[in-house]
């Protein structure tokens, strides 16, 4: 079983819609929690750290269910160029491997 | 600009030829991370380092794999006897602090642009 596993999709919406990935991980240990953007043969950037309930920042809201070993990426009012995959990321604490997930592709149509 | 940044961008080896990748950390970073990203996958954990120290080697692949960040800085992925399975991107991360620290300023990494390689 993979550390982190994420619906590869892809996800078509057109513009203005509200998506929502999720991603689960199976190491409760795990602690630190990161959601990547990447753009086609581009390096991953980091997009938001997911670190107690969640955060939100503009149109993107990350929540975290440690509860159910999940977290999750909200993209309100989606715009062309949030075109890309996303990556989940997962870290434990004094551990120094970082565990990324294959990626769910979002496509924003006009 | 003052980001990651690695070199050769792209690098076609026949197979059995030996190879080597640079990443230039950004300076100042502490940790320096190796991933290997193969199409259609998310990166796959290599390696760390912790300034000189390479304190996790446990994603190297193969023992034909070698990594060695000699003063602190940059850092240079060594495949021997390239394989076709070898083929993908190769990416290099650095981030502030030492990984597993508390807080956002220790944990994000920064990517260079990676290096494709493919093993004809």
């Amino acid at each position: 079983r993979k550390e982190v596993e994420q619906d590869p999709g892809p996800f078509n919406v057109p513009e203005g819609a509200t998506v929502a990935f999720n991603c689960t991980y199976s190491n409760s240990a795990s602690q630190s929690f990161f959601w990547y953007r990447q753009d086609c043969r581009k390096e991953p950037k980091l997009l938001m750290s997911v670190y107690s309930s969640g955060n939100e920042d503009g149109r993107f809201t990350a929540q975290l269910n440690r509860a159910s070993q999940y977290i999750s990426l909200l993209i309100r009012d989606s715009k062309l160029s949030d075109s890309a995959t996303y990556l989940c990321v997962v870290n434990m604490y004094n551990f120094n491997k970082f565990y990324f997930g294959s990626g769910t592709k979002l496509n924003v149509k006009p | 600009g003052a980001g990651v940044s690695q070199s050769p961008r792209y690098k076609v080896a026949k197979r059995g030829q030996d190879v080597a990748l640079r990443c230039d950390p950004i300076s100042g970073h502490v940790s320096l991370f190796w991933y290997q990203q193969a199409l259609g996958q998310g990166p796959e954990f290599l390696t760390y380092f912790q300034n000189e120290a390479q304190l996790d080697k446990s994603g190297l692949p193969s023992d034909r794999f070698f990594a060695e960040r000699p003063e602190g800085s940059v850092s240079t992925l060594k495949i021997q006897r390239t394989q076709q399975e070898d083929s993908a991107v190769y990416l290099c991360a650095s981030s502030l602090g030492a990984a597993g620290g508390r807080g956002a300023s220790t944990d994000t990494q920064y990517f260079g642009p990676g290096t494709r390689l493919t093993v004809l």
